[in-house]
């Protein structure tokens, strides 16, 4: 089975920090993904990675970058959180035109 | 848990009863359709797919139907059972648009013992 890992159940964080938001996947899938999931707005694309230091923006790319510096591990970061960006964050990889598999979530606070 | 909705259609069920989820898609140049479970706590979990050259398949317990002439998409739980307690999530793709998904915003199903 695929495994994908986010490094953090729940975090909390402060307005103006700078936070990390690391994912692991063990498939040695291309492609992954990262989402955010809010009450009444569903999963909305965030960013997204076909390769290695590759990044793609997706629906909602402002306040955020990502890296991707091993194929395994995609990252978030949130430059200088706000409020608004508390929610629940969803990583996700992919091979190729398969099905996307998802982890956990991180439910990140910010104060 | 955390809550996924807080405004989500609600279905609930009899545990033995079959349940039918329905998602409307707007898109007609999606060629692929997928199914997602998502239980309190966890992330979305696969179910079944479908290509759009199907209009039927059939898995474990499930079935999903897809009328691409309506755009819609069900998916059928036969034999209900407490464990499907969960929202559920359709999501479709656009070749056209880099193979994305776009996921529909869920069905909460609650299994009535």
């Amino acid at each position: 089975d695929v495994k994908v890992t986010q490094s953090s159940r729940y975090l909390v964080k402060r307005t103006g920090e700078k936070v990390f938001l690391e994912c692991v996947q063990d498939m040695d899938h291309e492609n992954m993904f990262w989402y955010r999931q809010d009450p009444g707005l569903g999963l909305r694309l965030i960013y997204f990675s076909y390769d290695v230091k590759m990044k793609e923006k997706g629906d909602i790319p402002e306040g955020y970058s990502v890296s991707r510096e091993k194929k395994e591990r995609f990252s978030l970061i949130l430059e200088s959180a706000s409020t608004n960006q508390t929610s629940m964050y969803l990583c996700a990889s992919r091979q190729g035109i398969q099905p996307q598999h998802f982890g956990d979530g991180t439910r990140l606070s910010i104060l | 848990g955390e809550s996924v909705g807080l405004h989500l259609p609600t279905l609930s069920v009899q545990e033995g009863d079959n349940s039918i989820i329905n998602c409307a898609y707007s898109n007609s140049a999606s060629d692929y359709f997928i199914w997602y479970k998502q239980e309190s706590g966890k992330g979305p979990q696969f179910i079944i797919d479908i290509r759009s050259n199907m209009d039927k398949r059939q898995g474990q317990r499930v079935t999903v139907l897809l009328n691409k002439t309506v755009k819609h998409l069900s998916l059928q739980i036969a034999a209900t059972q407490p464990g499907d307690s969960a929202v559920y999530f359709c999501a479709e793709r656009d070749p056209a648009a880099g193979n994305k998904l776009t996921f529909g915003g869920g069905t909460r199903v609650l299994v009535k013992p």
